[in-house]
């Protein structure tokens, strides 16, 4: 299985500031054929399901507001919030789907505000 | 608007089985891009991925951590995917979302709101 290592653990952002997420995949994500990496980040607030923020590393769903943003490649990627705001305190997941039959997670980042 | 709507969660005894279902509505269940799994949390754990299902239900997925106890499937006509699960464990104590995925194999576009299981003697 690919093994999705996500870091911090969690972080706390003064309101405005920016917020950056680190995830790192076991082997790389990076399908050659079309050269998309095959990556979501997912943002989960309590006591809610999941959402969708970001997919192929770095096109935004429709809806989520310009200040996330994905970057990265290969087995390194970044999920940046630039400036901070209240609603977005949540935990925060990467999850590969490059692997047929065997998607996995990142172990979460808890962003709370400083 | 897509909607996923999970039930059958519980409490049940180690060992016993349980069957979660989910109706999907807004959506053309039979599609072929529309590929449906199941992912849990466990209490205050981060996201696993269950089971994963074709649209037209040829081809199945399990986690190793389920296989050979628990099933996916669904049904067309019904608009409903299913888990059948079997010889339950305390570790599989978890909420359980019924999740779309929005291009065959890829990304979960759409999550139901959960049903807990709870696998305690």
């Amino acid at each position: 299985d690919i093994v999705m290592t996500q870091s911090p653990d969690s972080l706390a952002v003064s309101l405005g500031e920016r917020a950056t997420i680190h995830c790192k995949s076991s082997q790389s994500v990076l399908y050659n054929s079309n050269n998309k990496n095959y990556l979501a980040w997912y943002q989960q607030k309590p006591g809610q399901p999941p959402k969708v923020l970001i997919y192929w590393a770095s096109t935004r769903e429709s809806g989520v507001p310009d200040r996330f943003s994905g970057s990265g490649s290969g087995t390194d990627f970044t999920l940046t919030i630039s400036s901070l705001q209240a609603e977005d305190v949540a935990v925060y997941y990467c999850q590969q789907y490059y692997s047929t039959a065997s998607w996995t997670f990142g172990q979460g980042t808890k962003v709370e505000i400083k | 608007q897509v909607h996923l709507v999970e039930s059958g969660g519980g409490v049940v005894q180690p060992g016993e089985s349980l069957r979660l279902s989910c109706v999907a509505s807004g959506f053309t269940f039979s599609s072929n891009s529309h590929h449906m799994q199941w992912v849990r949390q466990a209490p205050g754990k981060g996201l696993e991925w269950v089971a994963h299902i074709w649209y037209d239900g040829s081809i199945i997925y399990h986690a190793d951590s389920v296989k050979g106890r628990f099933t996916i499937s669904r049904d067309t006509s019904k608009n409903t995917l299913y888990l059948q699960m079997n010889s339950l464990r305390p570790e599989d104590t978890a909420v359980y979302y019924c999740a779309k995925l929005a291009v065959a194999g890829t990304w979960v576009s759409k999550w139901g709101q959960g049903t807990l299981v709870t696998v305690s003697s």
